[in-house]
């Protein structure tokens, strides 16, 4: 019921392509879902985030799709760079609970490629 | 605005021994929580501090326990360290600790137990 599954594990797209990565979450209780981004011996950024009262946020070159009734949401990452490079973390949490915890999904290194 | 600070940023233990970590969260922010991150696990919710007050805990042994301070700012230790221990440490504040404000990370305490 905690858990939020990410996929894929890893992800090649070539300089220019769209990335594209998917959370799914179980526990409907879930109401605020943020992604992060994280460099090799950095702590993880937060990119950008989505309310389930919404189905798409875009901030850039980031977008971020919801799907409710399928409990989905994923990540789009338009024009990608080499400096894109990195690991993407979704994560989820509870607005009612009093209290701050995030459920991370189990992260996707992406690598674009020059 | 000054962003999340940890020290240190690397510390090498020997099984057995203790260790204390240290977040600074960001001006304002009173909700401080902790996350401890391995290639195995991923990115998990150790506890989150919110004036002063411990109000949730992970998954983990008593070994692990925290403390806030009245300026927010929050401190780890980790007793009769394992080998298992070894991780990076992450610190992530917000503003009310509430589960739908953004958490802002620091770059962590990377541990290593030997």
């Amino acid at each position: 019921q905690q858990q939020v599954k990410q996929s894929p594990q890893s992800l090649i797209v070539q300089k220019g392509g769209i990335s594209i990565i998917n959370c799914a979450y179980e526990n409907t209780a879930f109401d605020y879902f943020p992604w992060y981004q994280q460099f090799p011996g950095k702590g993880p950024a937060l990119l950008i985030a989505i309310r389930p009262d919404v189905s798409e946020k875009k901030e850039g070159r980031f977008t971020i799709s919801f799907n409710k009734s399928a409990k989905q949401f994923s990540l789009h990452i338009m024009d990608s760079q080499p400096g894109d490079s990195a690991t993407y973390f979704c994560a989820a949490s509870r607005g009612n609970t009093g209290f701050q915890k995030l459920v991370f999904g189990t992260g996707t290194r992406l690598l674009v490629s020059p | 605005k000054a962003g999340v600070t940890q020290t240190p940023r690397y510390l090498i233990k020997t099984r057995g021994q203790q260790v204390t970590l240290s977040c600074s969260p960001i001006s304002g922010h009173r909700s401080v929580s902790w996350y401890q991150q391995t290639p195995g696990q991923g990115l998990q919710f150790l506890f989150e501090y919110f004036s002063e007050t411990q109000r949730n805990k992970g998954n983990f042994p008593g070994r692990f326990s925290g403390r806030q301070f009245s300026n927010s700012r929050s401190e780890m230790n980790v007793s009769t360290l394992e080998l298992g221990d070894s991780a990076l440490y992450l610190c992530a504040s917000s503003l009310d600790g509430q589960g739908v404000t953004e958490a802002f990370f620091g770059q962590g305490t990377r541990l290593t137990v030997v």
